[in-house]
């Protein structure tokens, strides 16, 4: 089973820290994700890489970076946190085959005070 | 550009039939997955569909039309359990999937 942990379930921090949201998947996939998830909006891309030290902006990159150095790990970065990403983060990885099927983290729920 | 619509909110009887509609408006259309996803849990894989036409699997159906840019997802003998929401995901020229809003369903006794 394809399998994909995040470094934290829940984690609370103050506006203007700096985060990382860490995510491992160990089954040797090309394609990792990172999304949030807001109630009413659904699940939004913020940004994908295809292949290490590779990236790509999703559809809301903004306020937002990642890092991609080891083909197994993709880390959100947000630079300076502000109340409005208060979220819900969830981490995605595929084999990049069609289908291409995503499979998810347990997400880690963001609270920026 | 994507466009996905699908209702916010169904609700049905246990051991009933539920069908939940999804249209979409994708460039490059490749083809459309549902995912399900239980409250406070990561969204699960359920279909995906690239022909026209109907899948079936187990108790779950998903149904494609590309010409009318429409889906659907067929649950059949409804189960407590399959309570949850239930999300749209067609693809496009990236072959990246982009979320619906989901369809909450409620299964009541």
């Amino acid at each position: 089973d394809v399998k994909v942990t995040q470094s934290s379930r829940y984690l609370v921090k103050r506006t203007g820290e700096k985060v990382f949201l860490e995510c491992v998947q160990d089954m040797d996939h090309e394609n990792m994700f990172w999304y949030r998830q807001d109630p009413g909006l659904g699940l939004r891309l913020i940004y994908f890489s295809y292949d290490v030290k590779m990236k790509e902006k999703g559809d809301i990159p903004e306020g937002y970076s990642v890092s991609r150095e080891k083909k197994e790990r993709f880390s959100l970065i947000l630079e300076s946190a502000s109340t409005n990403q208060t979220s819900m983060y969830l981490c995605a990885s595929s084999a990049g085959q069609v289908p291409d099927t995503q499979y998810f983290g347990p997400g880690t729920r963001l609270t920026v005070l | 550009g994507q466009n996905i619509d699908q209702p916010t909110e169904m609700t049905a009887t246990e051991g009933a039939i539920v069908q939940i509609n999804c249209t979409y408006q994708t460039s490059g259309f490749n083809g459309l997955f549902w995912y399900q996803q239980h409250a406070g849990e990561a969204p699960t894989f359920l279909s995906y569909n690239v022909l026209d036409g109907l899948e079936e699997k187990g108790r779950f159906s998903s149904f494609l039309s590309r010409s009318k840019g429409y889906s659907y997802l067929l649950l059949k003998e409804l189960q407590m359990k399959d309570s949850a929401s239930y999300l749209c995901a067609p693809s496009g020229g990236s072959y990246i999937p982009t979320f619906g809003r989901g369809t909450s369903l409620i299964v009541h006794p």
